[in-house]
């Protein structure tokens, strides 16, 4: 069954540092991963996009990579600002399954200070 | 383009009764998937209907139905509600459902059941 993970569960950073939020996943047979941010009460916004054959893919001072093989992705984000803030979650499609169907992570929660 | 539209956005139930969520899709998109998240389960897949049928469903009971109709708004129906059944209810759309396609999410109907 696929599990997927993200670490760390919170984070809080001031206004302008990098930062690193991690997705892991048990199964590397997948069709792709998305990033989605949410934000409190609300639906999800699609971030990154990244197909199974790819390593990774960038938006803006978004970068999103994907390791099949170690089973993991990383989401980056420059120079952090307050309306960062918000939960973010990956998720996965798994192949041979549904070809939409998303497998989401834990997510993390992230607060920006101003 | 108009993004996903869910009607209504709250909903306050008591057990045992019945409620019926509804979900527009951007248009041209025929696929529609429903998710469940609640604080306990994170984000859980329901179901996802194409051209008027359910073309994949999760592992949620028979109480959780759906369908969707000819210009592919979809609606989903829980019968005999229960306090476990509270969350918030997320459609997403996407052209036809394909695994390289990016899932569009709309805004949520919160459920909450007495």
């Amino acid at each position: 069954k696929q599990e997927v993970t993200q670490i760390p569960a919170a984070l809080s950073v001031p206004e302008g540092e990098n930062l690193v939020l991690n997705c892991s996943f048990t199964d590397s047979a997948i069709y792709n991963l998305q990033w989605f941010r949410q934000d409190p009460g609300k639906g999800l916004t699609s971030l990154l996009l990244i197909q199974s054959s790819q390593r990774e893919q960038t938006s803006g001072r978004l970068n999103a990579s994907l390791d099949k093989s170690s089973g993991r992705s990383t989401l980056y984000i420059a120079a952090s600002q307050p309306g960062d803030s918000a939960t973010y979650l990956c998720a996965v499609i798994l192949f041979g399954g549904a070809t939409n169907k998303l497998i989401f992570g834990t997510g993390t929660l992230l607060a920006v200070q101003p | 383009k108009a993004g996903v539209t869910q009607t209504p956005r709250y909903l306050i139930k008591t057990r045992g009764q019945q409620v019926t969520l509804s979900c527009s899709p951007i248009s041209g998109h025929r696929s529609v998937s429903w998710y469940q998240q609640t604080p306990g389960q994170g984000l859980q897949f329901l179901f996802e209907y194409f051209s008027e049928t359910q073309r994949n469903k999760g592992n949620f009971p028979g109480r959780f139905s759906g369908r969707q109709f000819s210009n592919s708004r979809s609606e989903m129906n829980v019968s005999t509600l229960e306090l476990g059944d509270s969350a918030l209810y997320l459609c997403a759309s996407s052209i036809a459902g394909g695994s390289r396609e990016t899932q569009y999410f709309g805004p949520g109907t919160r459920l909450l059941v007495l």
